[in-house]
């Protein structure tokens, strides 16, 4: 079965903390897409990798092929990345969907 | 304007009834699909069609049945719709093409009571 596992479930930081949430995927999964939920609902890619790293911005996100894992990080974290942080794998064969995990609530104060 | 747009935004009904949520994009994009959002179980994928001639079933369809009446829309109806229904809805879009990125409506909120 495919399976994408977050940690942690929640999270919580002071403004300007260096932020690391973490996602672990079974074998079937060939790529991963992180995607932030904002407070209001709407949904928004970040990233989707299957190899290495990418950063935009702030976000850093790293990808383990071996291991199976990936993480987004957050730099000089602010109150506007308050959101829930997503992961998602594509499963491999033919017809490809994402397996989704069930997210990551990061709350930064201020 | 949004790219993906979903109606109706909110929606409260009661068990029994037809509904009907509606996704429109204008991305450009092949392959559409629908899911649910619940609390604590993250997103599950209900119906995707890669065309308009190709629907196919997600994990949870039971309940649920779709229509691709064009490239640009995609329709998910509850035929008699129950309190278990009750969650965020999605649609989402992709491009054709191998694990392309998605892109997400606002969702709809429906409650049944």
């Amino acid at each position: 079965k495919n399976e994408v596992e977050q940690s942690p479930q929640n999270l919580t930081a002071q403004e300007g903390e260096f932020i690391t949430i973490n996602c672990s995927y079974s074998v079937g999964i060939s790529a991963l897409h992180w995607l932030q939920q904002h407070p209001g609902g709407g949904i928004v890619s970040l990233f989707m990798l299957s190899s290495g790293k990418k950063k935009h911005g702030r976000l850093i996100a790293t990808i383990n092929i071996q291991e199976k894992h990936s993480s987004l990080h957050i730099t000089a974290s602010h109150p506007r990345d308050s959101a829930v942080y997503i992961c998602a794998g594509y499963t491999q064969g033919g017809s490809e969907k994402l397996v989704f995990g069930k997210g990551t609530k990061l709350t930064v104060n201020p | 304007d949004a790219d993906v747009t979903q109606t109706p935004r909110n929606r409260i009904t009661k068990t029994g009834k037809r509904i009907m949520l509606e996704c429109s994009q204008t991305k450009g994009h092949d392959r559409m699909y629908w899911y649910r959002q619940d609390p604590g179980l993250g997103l599950r994928l209900i119906y995707y069609s890669f065309d308009v001639k190709d629907i196919n079933k997600g994990e949870i369809s039971d309940g649920y049945s779709v229509s691709r009446q064009a490239q640009a829309k995609f329709s998910l109806s509850l035929e008699s719709a129950i309190p278990n229904q009750t969650a965020l809805y999605f649609c989402a879009t992709s491009d054709l093409g191998h694990q392309e990125t998605q892109y997400f409506g606002p969702g709809t909120r429906l409650l049944v009571l």
